[in-house]
């Protein structure tokens, strides 16, 4: 049964700090997103690569945040430096072909 | 520019059917999703649709009218199970070629006993 996974689930930290989430696609899809979800705006997408080259990325605030895909089986999300209004759930999802989204069970973020 | 619109809230009875509207407007449309959320749980897929018309897949239908920027997704015999949120997602291609999915931010099913 092959799912999106996703590390870590929930995050606790302090504003200020270095935030890494990391995302496994389903082996075989070429293309990765990152979504951000929260009650007032619900799903954002943050940036999305394909065959691990960023193809999009205006969703996401360059000041503090980067994405990257250093390899086929592991994409990364990175905010530094934490601020509470990053307070959200973080979703990674991987697709082939433009269709369906197979989305991961998300990382839960706390900036305090 | 680019939106999608749902409501936010809807309740409907064990049994029952209920219609989930979405509106959107889009430059480059080439399709529209429904996903369905429970509370707590990631994004699962229920429906494409890219041409006018209806789409059926057991209990749940989508239908789509491009020339309106309308689709719906209808849900027959409503089980305790459908409680959740109801994402409509439109896949909007630029001219480099180059998409995106841009969600509306759902819509609240409570199904009651």
């Amino acid at each position: 049964d092959a799912r999106v996974t996703q590390t870590p689930r929930h995050k606790v930290t302090e504003m200020g700090q270095e935030v890494t989430m990391r995302c496994q696609p389903i082996l075989g899809h070429n293309t990765v997103f990152w979504y951000r979800q929260t009650m007032m705006q619900g799903l954002e997408l943050l940036a999305y690569f394909r065959n691990r080259a960023p193809l999009d990325d205006s969703g996401m605030p360059k000041d503090r945040f980067s994405a990257e895909m250093p390899d086929a089986t592991l994409a990364t999300l990175k905010i530094q430096p934490s601020e509470p209004r990053d307070s959200a759930v973080y979703f990674c999802a991987s697709n082939l072909g433009g269709w369906e989204q197979y989305f991961g069970p998300g990382t839960r973020l706390t900036v305090t | 520019g680019q939106n999608i619109d749902q409501p936010t809230e809807m309740t409907a009875t064990e049994g029952a059917i209920v219609q989930i509207n979405c509106t959107y407007q889009t430059s480059g449309f080439n399709g529209l999703f429904w996903y369905q959320q429970h509370a707590g749980e990631a994004p699962t897929f229920l429906s494409y649709n890219v041409l006018d018309g209806l789409e059926e897949k057991g209990r749940f239908s989508s239908f789509l009218s491009r020339s309106k920027g309308y689709s719906y997704l209808l849900l027959k015999e409503l089980q305790m199970k459908d409680s959740a949120s109801y994402l409509c997602a439109v896949k909007d291609t630029r001219a480099s070629g180059t998409y995106k999915y841009i969600f509306g931010t759902g819509t609240r099913l409570k199904v009651l006993a």
